[in-house]
């Protein structure tokens, strides 16, 4: 299996600037996380989705910010407009509940926006 | 919000075993403790989890003691490859919402 796959790995935009991060979880898994890494703030879970349905999107910081899970091997996570500060690292991670918390996480988007 | 308290910082020689504080002092009985490890510029990674017992795999040893409110992630043998990030993580028994902390960066030393 490939893992979970993310695209794109690194990403440099303008402010206002409309990005989109996608992400394909593994096969057979139920569960999809999307997290943000900052140096200020740390891991922070955004949304998860569970049979491509949102669960709890309560961490998605401000109306500026969308996901999608439109079947179950793909994801997005939209930002329109964008900001300087949502410079971080976007994972993706997927899981099912055989697993009993075992989530499997992507290498990640860099994203910098200027 | 994290659950837990870890050290910031912890160093341990290569070759020897390295132990891994957590507290969780308000877990509920319903709760796992998780153990996630982060390499620099990768994804985590998970080491193990555990409700009650002891737990041991390939990569690590878990001890819970009985009272629930702690534990110690130990790596028996540290490598110059187990510098990380390790993050402990409590979470209820679905264990599909984690919240990471800040974590403990252990640096092994040769």
């Amino acid at each position: 299996d490939a893992g979970v796959i993310q695209s794109p790995r690194h990403e440099v935009t303008e402010m206002g600037q409309e990005v989109t991060l996608r992400c394909k979880p593994i096969s057979g898994h139920d569960y999809l996380f999307w997290y943000r890494q900052t140096m200020m703030r740390g891991l922070e879970l955004l949304i998860y989705f569970n049979n491509n349905v949102p669960i709890d999107d309560s961490g998605m910081p401000e109306d500026r910010f969308s996901a999608k899970m439109p079947n179950a091997s793909f994801s997005t996570l939209k930002i329109q407009p964008s900001e300087p500060r949502d410079s971080a690292v976007y994972f993706c991670a997927s899981s099912t509940l055989a697993l009993r918390g075992e989530q499997y996480f992507g290498p990640g988007t860099r994203l910098t926006v200027t | 919000d994290a659950k837990t308290t870890q050290p910031t910082s912890m160093d341990c020689a290569e070759g020897r075993a390295a132990n891994l504080p957590c507290n969780h002092s308000t877990i509920s009985g319903n709760e796992y403790v998780y153990w996630y490890r982060q390499i620099h510029s990768q994804g985590p990674q998970y080491i193990i989890h555990g409700l009650k017992n002891n737990e041991t795999n390939e990569m690590a040893s878990l001890i819970i003691t009985e009272d629930r409110k702690s534990s110690t992630l130990i790596l028996p043998h540290a490598t110059l490859r187990d510098t990380a990030v390790y993050y402990c993580i409590v979470s209820p028994t679905t264990g599909n919402q984690f919240y990471f902390g800040t974590g403990t960066s252990l640096t092994v030393i040769p």
